[in-house]
């Protein structure tokens, strides 16, 4: 049962390329969402999705993008990398937006 | 404004003592309030969860928590603690907004069992 699978696990940009982290899940969930870790902040929501085709904002959404045509899948799109976006980005799923969340093993990402 | 805080940053404790780790809480409506424990490397995982009932919460590891309505508080602890047990404690509390329900983390708490 591989649950949530993020890939890639580490990438390196360069300040103004784009690129697409990508999320799978195999567990039939509706709500999905992206999270950023930095020291000593916690996780911020990035954006998140209740379901194919809906997705919302989070609390820290600018610079990223999201879509969600299927259920399985939930990428997050770096438009143009800026070094402040150097983190640890997580994305989970779970049946409801309030029950426990499954997290994938997260990318680290760094913008030089 | 919907909230929660982790006091404390790190929580040093001896192999065998109890430990617990602090959470409140601000939100509107009812809590539904969560516990999760990050070890180097990996993701999150769920430790335990309050929506109703008792309000001793029991969880995985042999981990607990608290919830007390008037302190606005879900502190999380265990009588006895391991040295695998030193990660990383995230709690959680559901919000609502824009009609739908997300979750919003606190900082964090490192956890330190020495032997």
């Amino acid at each position: 049962n591989a649950g949530v699978t993020q890939t890639p696990k580490f990438q390196v940009l360069k300040t103004g390329q784009s690129m697409t982290l990508q999320c799978a899940q195999d567990m039939n969930h509706e709500y999905m969402s992206w999270y950023r870790q930095d020291p000593g902040m916690g996780l911020r929501l990035i954006h998140y999705s209740v379901g194919a085709g809906i997705t919302d904002q989070g609390e820290v959404p600018n610079g990223y993008n999201v879509s969600r045509s299927t259920t399985e899948d939930f990428p997050l799109r770096l438009l143009s990398a800026a070094p402040s976006q150097t983190s640890v980005y997580f994305c989970a799923s779970s049946n409801r937006e309030w029950q426990p969340q499954h997290f994938g093993d997260g990318t680290r990402l760094s913008i030089l | 404004a919907q909230s929660v805080a982790q006091p404390e940053d790190q929580v040093n404790v001896a192999e065998g003592n109890p430990l617990t780790v602090k959470c409140t809480y601000s939100v509107s409506g009812n809590p539904y309030l969560f516990w999760y424990v990050q070890y180097p490397n990996r993701g999150l995982q769920f430790l335990l969860k309050y929506i109703t009932g008792d309000n001793l919460v029991k969880g995985s590891y042999g981990f607990e928590a608290e919830f007390n309505k008037s302190q606005t508080s879900f502190h999380l602890k265990k009588p006895s603690a391991l040295v695998s047990d030193s990660a990383l404690y995230f709690c959680a509390v559901r919000a609502i907004s824009g009609g739908y329900n997300k979750l919003i983390f606190g900082a964090g708490t490192r956890l330190a069992v020495h032997p």
